[in-house]
């Protein structure tokens, strides 16, 4: 079974410019998370999808940031403008229907965002 | 806002010695999960114990929860370089969500 996929794994932008992450969640499993990780911190829910709505987008910047999950599958995350403090490591994981959120989260390796 | 508390941040432990991590949190949980992060990787979750959970094995790790002092502990036996990682553990809230602390860095040595 193939796990969660996230693409770019790495990109440099400089600040001010656009940047969008993608994620292909394990096939099957309805909810999907997207978090942020600073360098040696535990990571932290930006937006939490259940199927296509987004039921949990509290600590989601939204001046600058968005997301979008188009079918209940693959979602994006963009950030427009950027800023240096967006560097960071944006991880997405998904987890299985039933008890949902409740269950163990399996995530992707993440895509380390570097902003010049 | 990360909610757990990890003890300590870094432990350096020699191979074959055992490995115990604390975690403490504020709220009341539906569940308790440790997970796992290798340098420049995701989290690999380890165990997850529920509420009403006292202790739970699986392989060499071994959790215990005391809801009454909000606190867990992990403990890896018989530590092998490979453990060398990050471990968090991370609370599930009565609404569903997870939150993570800011981890333990474990490094054993050969």
């Amino acid at each position: 079974e193939a796990g969660v996929v996230q693409s770019p794994r790495y990109k440099i932008i400089e600040k001010k410019q656009p940047v969008a992450f993608w994620c292909n969640p394990i096939s099957g499993h309805n909810t999907l998370y997207w978090y942020l990780q600073n360098l040696g911190q535990g990571p932290e829910l930006l937006i939490r999808y259940e199927n296509e709505e987004a039921v949990d987008d509290s600590q989601l910047p939204k001046d600058r940031f968005s997301a979008e999950r188009l079918k209940g599958v693959d979602s994006t995350l963009k950030i427009q403008p950027a800023e240096l403090g967006d560097s960071a490591v944006y991880l997405c994981a998904s987890s299985s229907r039933g008890t949902g959120t409740y269950n163990e989260q399996f995530f992707g390796p993440g895509t380390r965002l570097t902003v010049l | 806002s990360q909610q757990g508390e990890e003890d300590p941040q870094a432990l350096s432990i020699q191979e074959g010695e055992n490995a115990t991590m604390n975690c403490s949190y504020k709220t009341s949980i539906n569940n308790l999960q440790w997970y796992r992060q290798n340098s420049g990787r995701g989290l690999v979750h380890l165990i997850l114990i529920r509420s009403n959970e006292r202790e739970k094995h699986s392989g060499r790790l071994r959790v215990t929860l005391d809801t009454s002092k909000k606190s867990s502990s992990l403990l890896i036996t018989a530590s092998r370089a490979a453990d060398t990682a990050s471990y968090f553990c991370a609370t599930v809230n009565q609404g569903g969500k997870l939150i993570f602390g800011q981890g333990t860095e474990l490094s054993v040595k050969p």
